[in-house]
């Protein structure tokens, strides 16, 4: 099966912890994304890369890390500096940057 | 900052009606995405129309888009009680190879 897998898909932390969201995708594409979700809002870019070993801020990347080391994987860090990191994280892929994307079922993240 | 803004933000409608939601947006596009969210779940991608193109149709999806005035229309032809979903569009604005996201109309079907 071809898509995008994100883990796990419910994550609990105490404040002031750093946690890692995985996204993987077996589709060969070369952009990823990860967005941020809070509820009854629409998606906010977090950060993008658009291929291996290059990635760049998007409008709310302030408390957030990534890497990308492999073409198949995405993964975001959130820190102890994320003020508000109570929400829905969901990752997706491209496989131009310019059409369509692909996205996985998502990680919600609850710190208490 | 988000680009479109879909209206209205909630609408509900009988099964087998049709339901129209709007995107406006700011800035010059490439192309205008609509996609669905059920709740909890991720998007999944329903149409793309390009900034050139007035109108396109997949299946009982009808979009429509007018880039003089900044604007798109998702029309779903009778609707089924499985269309109950969040729509987004979501626009492409250019060099920077990222959508932006609007905050969605919640569709309701009722059987």
């Amino acid at each position: 099966d071809g898509g995008i897998t994100q883990s796990p898909k419910y994550l609990f932390r105490k404040e002031g912890q750093n946690v890692t969201l995985s996204c993987e995708q077996n589709l060969n594409h070369d952009a990823m994304y990860w967005y941020r979700q809070d509820p009854g809002q629409g998606l906010r870019l977090i950060y993008y890369s658009q291929i291996v070993n290059d990635f760049q801020k998007g409008d709310i990347a302030e408390g957030y890390s990534v890497s990308r080391e492999k073409k198949e994987s995405f993964p975001l860090t959130v820190t102890s500096a994320q003020k508000n990191p109570t929400a829905f994280y969901l990752c997706a892929s491209s496989s131009t940057g310019y059409g369509e994307q692909y996205f996985g079922p998502g990680t919600r993240l609850t710190v208490t | 900052s988000q680009q479109g803004e879909e209206d209205p933000q909630a609408l509900s409608i009988q099964e087998g009606e049709n339901a129209t939601m709007n995107c406006s947006y700011k800035t010059s596009i490439n192309n205008l995405q609509w996609y669905r969210q059920n709740s909890g779940r991720g998007l999944v991608h329903l149409i793309l129309i390009r900034s050139n193109e007035r109108e396109k149709h997949s299946g009982r999806l009808r979009v429509t888009l007018d880039t003089s005035k900044k604007s798109s229309s998702l029309l779903i032809t009778a609707s089924r009680a499985a269309d109950t979903a969040s729509y987004f569009c979501a626009t492409d604005s250019g060099s920077a190879r990222q959508l932006t996201f609007g905050s969605g109309t919640q569709l309701t079907v009722l059987p």
